[in-house]
Formats: structure tokens, C-alpha cells, sequence
């Protein structure tokens, strides 16, 4: 059971957009964390997508983009490409947990 | 450029040790942190703990206290991970990568796959 909760799977049309969610609590969210979120490609190494401040880092599209809201982020992708399919996770820290980096469960992103 | 390199695959029994390095490349050791992450099959990605290349003491994962410890060999711009006392649910891939504290990871190493089974 992960600290933060994204849904397993979700899915869309090239083209479309989706936004997939990440639901802490207020002891990491909530708390005024960072929240950063990472594409990860099978066969690959995860790849930051979103930095402090919601920034991207150079080299990621602004397809992406992060926001967040009390004790929840979202990331949120739009005009979906085929290369989009891979895992996605978000990623904080909560104050609770002995100084604990936490990930969320993943969500799996299908191009249909 | 800056790069993470670990060392490579390993196979190890039941309740052996397996000790994992990682070499950063290309940057200031100094200036970010090292986490150690893993991943096993069809599993998310799992935080296991982090070390200052300054010095202190590690952080570890609750779930890994007591079988986790982490060094760093400054003269060399190498941090270790050794995992005791393996169980075939270890088995999985272990990256190492830089960041701040709280996370935000930019760079990582290649994986190093981690097989336990008797």
C-alpha cells in the first residue's frame, strides 16, 4: 500500500489529453512538499518529467505539466503521442516516516 | 556529462549479502545527494534510502532498517549499497540516483538487476 494513490491504469486516443492524479495526506502533499513525477519506459531508466515548482527540466515538452492542490497533484499530459505509453509515478516526501522519500503505486498509461 | 554508473548484475542465495556500487561521473560528488531506488517485477518503484556524499548518516526505508547500510568513498565519487540477508522478494532492479534530500531525481544510474533464489 503506497503512501500516495494513482490509479493502476488509464488510458486515451493520440491526440486526447488525460490527467492522471496522486493523493497524499498532510504529512507530505498536504504539508507543502514538493511533488515531482517520473516516465518510466520499459527497458529504461525513470526520467524526471516534473521538477521543483512543477518546472520541467530541459528536454521534456510542454505536453506535461504538474499542479497540485491540498493534499493532491495531478499531472497532466495532453495532445497524447503513442510514446506516451509507459509507467508513470509521482513522488514527494512525508514528514512522518523518519524522513521518508515516498512514491506513488504508478499508473500505467495506454496510447490507444 | 554527468553520468551514475553502477556495478553489475548479481546472484545471490537466500540470505546472502549483495553489495552494489555506483560511481558519479561528471559533477561536483559533493552537490547532491544519493538515494537508492528499486524495482521489483511488476512492482512500482520502491524508495530505499539516502546518503550524504558530505558525510552523516544515512536515512533507510523502515522497511529495510537493519539490512540496509550505505557508505560513500569520497576519493573515489563512489557510494555503496549492501542489502543483507537477501529474500527472493529483493530480487529486482536497483538504481541509484542523485537529488536533492527530498527527493527530485535528474540523473540515474543504469540498474543493477538483483536475482535472489536458491
Amino acid at each position: 500500500q503506497s503512501v500516495l494513490t494513482q490509479p493502476p491504469s488509464m488510458s486515451g486516443a493520440p491526440g486526447q489529453g488525460i490527467t492522471i492524479s496522486c493523493t497524499g495526506s498532510n504529512s507530505n502533499i498536504g504539508a507543502g512538499y514538493d511533488v515531482h513525477w517520473y516516465q518510466h519506459l520499459p527497458g529504461t531508466v525513470p526520467k524526471l518529467l516534473i521538477s521543483v515548482n512543477n518546472d520541467r527540466p530541459s528536454g521534456v515538452p510542454d505536453r506535461f505539466s504538474g499542479s497540485r492542490s491540498g493534499t493532491s497533484a495531478s499531472l497532466a499530459i495532453t495532445g497524447l503521442q503513442a510514446d506516451d505509453e509507459a509507467d508513470y509515478y509521482c513522488q514527494s516526501y512525508d514528514q512522518h516516516l523518519s524522513g521518508s522519500v515516498v512514491f506513488g503505486g504508478g499508473t500505467r498509461l495506454t496510447v490507444l | 556529462q554527468v553520468q551514475l554508473v553502477q556495478s553489475g548484475d548479481e546472484v545471490k542465495r537466500p540470505g546472502a549479502s549483495a553489495k552494489i556500487s555506483c560511481k558519479a561521473v561528471g559533477y561536483t560528488f559533493s552537490t547532491y545527494y544519493i538515494h537508492w531506488v528499486r524495482q521489483a517485477p511488476g512492482r512500482g518503484l520502491e524508495w530505499l534510502g539516502v546518503i550524504n556524499p558530505n558525510g552523516g548518516s544515512p536515512t533507510f526505508s523502515q522497511m529495510l532498517q537493519g539490512r540496509v547500510t550505505m557508505t560513500r568513498d569520497t576519493s573515489t565519487s563512489t557510494v555503496y549499497m549492501e542489502l543483507s540477508s537477501l529474500r527472493p522478494e529483493d530480487t529486482g532492479f536497483y538504481y541509484c540516483t542523485r537529488g536533492l534530500y527530498s527527493g527530485d531525481y535528474d540523473y540515474w544510474g543504469q540498474g543493477t538487476l538483483v536475482t535472489v533464489s536458491s
